[in-house]
């Protein structure tokens, strides 16, 4: 059983293009989280979830929008691919808020050409 | 906002010896820090937390160790084998909920 998926698990696509990347975690969790790991492996969080609310929000480009339709999904879509958008994108569930381990899914492998 | 150092270069070390990553931050300390390990192509899986108050943490073969003066945490793998191969990542929490993790270091294990 997979505790953290995303899908798909890999994304070529045209720059314009509009795409989403889909998150399920069967933990129980109350947060969920995006992160974007560039090709220097920085992860640097995007968005944070908690009970289906937005908690953190970060300096990211408003084609960026997650949506948590209730606490075990946390989906992003992304409008008007750009090249700087390639990347690998995590989504992580923790159980709280706080001082809480991280479970990751596998990542998504965008390629924006 | 907080900033996380890891030494970028590869750890080459042989098998059966300690294996030592280092994760330095800048700013104010973190209630605690966490280590993570990623493999290729696959997400970061969590391996130990250790607290402000706590200077050292165990698990099997795995040691952390927390300096909040020298704003340093190491992790020590002993009797290190082939299959620790992979990138070690350092993380931590600020008063904001956001949470940082350093670029990681990647470790090999040559037998």
């Amino acid at each position: 059983d997979t505790a953290v998926s995303q899908t798909p698990k890999y994304l070529v696509t045209q720059m314009g293009n509009d795409k989403s990347i889909k998150c399920e975690q069967n933990l129980g969790h109350d947060t969920m989280y995006w992160y974007k790991q560039d090709s220097k492996k920085f992860l640097k969080i995007m968005f944070s979830y908690n009970n289906k609310e937005l908690i953190i929000n970060e300096t990211v480009p408003n084609r960026f929008s997650p949506k948590s339709p209730d606490k075990a999904h946390l989906n992003l879509h992304i409008n008007s691919l750009e090249l700087g958008d390639s990347a690998v994108y995590f989504c992580a569930s923790s159980l709280r808020r706080q001082e809480e381990t991280q479970y990751f899914g596998p990542g998504t492998r965008l390629l924006v050409l | 906002s907080q900033k996380i150092e890891q030494n970028s270069e590869a750890l080459n070390i042989q098998e059966g010896k300690t294996a030592t990553l280092t994760c330095n931050y800048t700013n104010y300390s973190p209630a605690y820090l966490q280590w993570y390990r990623q493999d290729p192509g696959r997400g970061p899986v969590f391996l130990l937390l250790i607290r402000e108050n706590e200077k050292e943490k165990r698990k099997e073969r795995l040691k952390v160790t927390f300096d909040t003066t020298l704003k340093q945490s190491l992790f020590h793998i002993t009797a290190s084998q082939p299959a620790d191969s992979a990138t070690y990542l350092c993380a931590l929490e600020d008063n904001f909920n956001k949470f940082y993790f350093g670029s990681g270091t990647k470790l090999n294990v040559k037998p």
